[in-house]
């Protein structure tokens, strides 16, 4: 157990369906970090944020997917109109990233989503 | 840009020695160093940074080839828990970028 915690661990939704997850990082870190990974790939980056500002958004990211930060402390990822293709493993990470040097990233466990 | 990892798939026997590289085609700030078991989340193995550093611990240790934008992940004396897939992570600039390997997997046969 990093200390990074994502809910639900599995989600199965219908394709048309919103659905959202969450993810609460370990407490004292700035950083947040959403990825995508699908079986025998690596994990995908989807967006981060400092703190409560969300700094890059990856330009192979849809519309239909958005994601906040709110206070800087627990982040949630929604997805709108579910297709089959967003049917992965998304993976939520924190860092206490201080400006330089090096940092690294605690991974929660995921959650599995299965679009129908 | 995704950086290039090298080989896919290695299998060994248990004490025997690994390598893995990952090189950039871009100016890397810096290189990250995950394992992933299966069913289980990536874990933070070392980072390093442009300057050409090498770092390591125990068995597993890395370097950093700033001129050639490459890295090396070494395993030495291989254990039957270093099974799992290995990602180097790399970012242009602090922060900046980041993006994993596609990523190699290592299996460890007693």
């Amino acid at each position: 157990d990093t200390g990074v915690s994502q809910n639900p661990r599995h989600k199965i939704t219908k394709r048309g369906q919103n659905v959202t997850f969450r993810c609460d990082p370990i407490s004292e870190h700035n950083r947040l970090y959403w990825y995508r990974q699908t079986l025998g790939q690596g994990p995908e980056f989807l967006t981060y944020f400092q703190n409560e500002a969300q700094l890059e958004k990856s330009r192979l990211l849809s519309d239909r997917f958005s994601a906040e930060r709110p206070k800087g402390s627990f982040s949630t990822l929604e997805i709108q109109r579910t297709e089959q293709g967003d049917s992965a493993m998304y993976l939520c990470a924190s860092s206490l990233a201080l400006g330089t040097g090096s940092y690294e990233q605690y991974f929660g466990p995921g959650t599995r989503l299965t679009v129908t | 840009q995704q950086p290039v990892q090298s080989p896919q798939a290695v299998i060994l026997r248990e004490g025997e020695d690994a390598v893995i590289n990952c090189s950039s085609s871009k100016a890397l700030y810096s290189v990250h160093w995950y394992r992933q078991k299966h069913g289980e989340a990536p874990v933070f193995l070392m980072i390093l940074l442009k300057g050409g550093e090498q770092k390591g611990h125990d068995k597993i240790s890395a370097s950093f080839n700033e001129k050639k934008q490459q890295s090396s992940l070494y395993l030495t004396a291989s254990q039957l828990s270093y099974s799992g897939t290995y990602f180097c992570g790399t970012e242009k600039n602090y922060g900046q970028n980041f993006v994993f390997g596609p990523g190699t997997r290592l299996s460890v046969l007693p």
